[in-house]
């Protein structure tokens, strides 16, 4: 699995979109990029990936640079419920584990 | 189930002793895989099976680590001799195995067991 690197933290206002950036320059063709949460204490939560394409569901947006080497996950209007740790992470489509770094903690503020 | 299930929620044994955790699938997830979280840092895998067998052992950190998983759903993952550096919170994650990303479904986590090893 191609490594990942994410900034460690980040702030972003109630109401704010928040754009997590994350690098994947080692990413090969058939590797998807996946995103996930965790909030404290619970166990990580999966939130959105795509291969190429941007993609949306109803909590996030991915947008995928047109080379792949990175990627920006968005809240478009974040809560103090999105506070939590978000994990970029690459994976292929018959890889059986996920390789998680220490991903980007997401302080949203009032 | 409706989710990943795990037991117990929380764990304290003495040094030394051994300890099984108990994770429940979705009904239906072929694949089952262990990660283990140490205070503060990223999750590590630790195992991962694919029906009753286990392909990627590669994370298990020492011989005094092992799981199994039987009639392809509930997997124990056994400790023995704990060590101090073995308390974390250890999380068991379900799919419908390798293969299937392209239908979106990525792993589902349970709410981990918490092991503090004193």
């Amino acid at each position: 699995d191609a490594k990942t690197t994410q900034p460690p933290s980040m702030d972003c206002a109630e109401g704010r979109a928040a754009n997590l950036p994350c690098n994947h320059s080692t990413i090969s063709g058939n590797e998807y990029v996946y995103w996930y949460r965790q909030i404290h204490s619970q166990g990580p939560q999966y939130i959105i990936h795509g291969l190429k394409n941007n993609e949306t569901n109803e909590m996030a947006s991915l947008i995928i640079t047109e080379d792949r080497k990175s990627s920006t996950l968005i809240l478009p209007h974040a809560t103090l419920r999105d506070t939590a740790v978000y994990y970029c992470i690459v994976r292929g489509d018959n890889f059986n584990k996920f390789y998680f770094g220490s991903g980007t903690k997401l302080n949203v503020k009032p | 189930g409706a989710g990943v299930s795990q037991s117990p929620s929380n764990k304290v044994t003495e040094k030394g002793k051994d300890v099984e955790l108990r994770c429940d699938p979705i009904s239906g997830h072929t694949a089952l895989y262990w990660y283990r979280q140490s205070l503060g840092q990223g999750l590590e895998f630790l195992i991962y099976f694919q029906g009753n067998s286990a392909p990627d052992k590669s994370g298990l950190p020492s011989d005094r680590f092992s799981a199994e998983r039987t009639g392809g759903s509930v997997s124990t993952l056994t400790i023995q001799r704990t060590q101090q550096e073995d308390s974390a919170v250890y999380l068991c994650a379900s799919s419908l195995g390798p293969g299937r990303n392209r239908f979106g479904y990525g792993y589902t986590f349970g709410s981990g067991t918490r092991l503090t090893v004193v």
